[in-house]
């Protein structure tokens, strides 16, 4: 059990346009979701924390209005990235959490933005 | 031997040997500490977790030691086989609530046979 995925797993994109990652939980529920990105041979930087049924909070440093994220279900959080640039060329990666200790990391998704 | 790359320093064993990866961390008032694996386009896949009021925890052919004095976390495996390499991330879940997680640097073990 505990497991966690991630759609797409990869994607390009055109520069401009906007791109929409699923994380979902699919075994159990997940209260709060997490987002991270990780630039190559760099470690995992959090983005924001995503709570079911109300505004996610961001790291500073994270523009809000350029990375959307939703969680509308206890199973779903999605993050939006809007007019992508190169420079959000990233690993993009979710974890849920299904108890105060368990957290559980998606496969990632790798966003190639031309 | 060890060594700093552009980003992610090296940690090179041969099969067979212990390998062990350190951390250093920077909040004291983390309470408690994991140590994942994230082998090359692949999530981070969790390894073993120690709480704040221990300073030792041993797994199977893995250990983590955890010295709050100079918040230094270490990983220890035994016996390392080539299925071991990857890039190994420890972290912390400081204060604040919500299970946030902050990684560290990460450390890449290259086990050569």
């Amino acid at each position: 059990g505990a497991v966690v995925s991630q759609h797409p797993s990869w994607v390009i994109c055109k520069s401009g346009t906007s791109v929409k990652i699923e994380c979902r939980s699919l075994d159990f529920q997940a209260t709060t979701m997490f987002w991270y990105r990780q630039f190559p041979k760099q470690s995992l930087m959090l983005m924001a924390t995503s709570n079911e049924g109300s505004k996610a909070t961001y790291e500073q440093g994270v523009e809000k209005d350029k990375f959307l994220i939703n969680h509308a279900s206890l199973t779903l959080s999605t993050l939006t990235v809007t007019s992508a640039h190169p420079e959000d060329s990233s690993f993009y990666i979710c974890s849920a959490t299904r108890s105060y200790n368990e957290q559980f990391f998606g496969p990632g998704t790798r966003l190639t933005v031309l | 031997g060890e060594s700093v790359g552009l980003h992610l320093p090296t940690l090179s064993v041969q099969e067979g040997d212990n390998s062990i990866i350190n951390c250093a961390y920077s909040n004291s008032a983390s309470d408690y500490f994991i140590w994942y694996k994230q082998e090359s386009g692949k999530g981070p896949q969790f390894i073993i977790d120690i709480r704040s009021n221990m300073d030792k925890r041993q797994g199977q052919r893995v250990t983590v030691l955890l010295n709050k004095t100079v918040k230094h976390l270490s990983l220890q495996i035994a016996a390392t086989q080539p299925g071991d390499s990857a890039v190994y991330f420890c972290a912390e879940r400081g204060s604040g609530g919500y299970n946030k997680l902050i990684f560290g640097a990460g450390t890449r073990l290259a086990v050569h046979p």
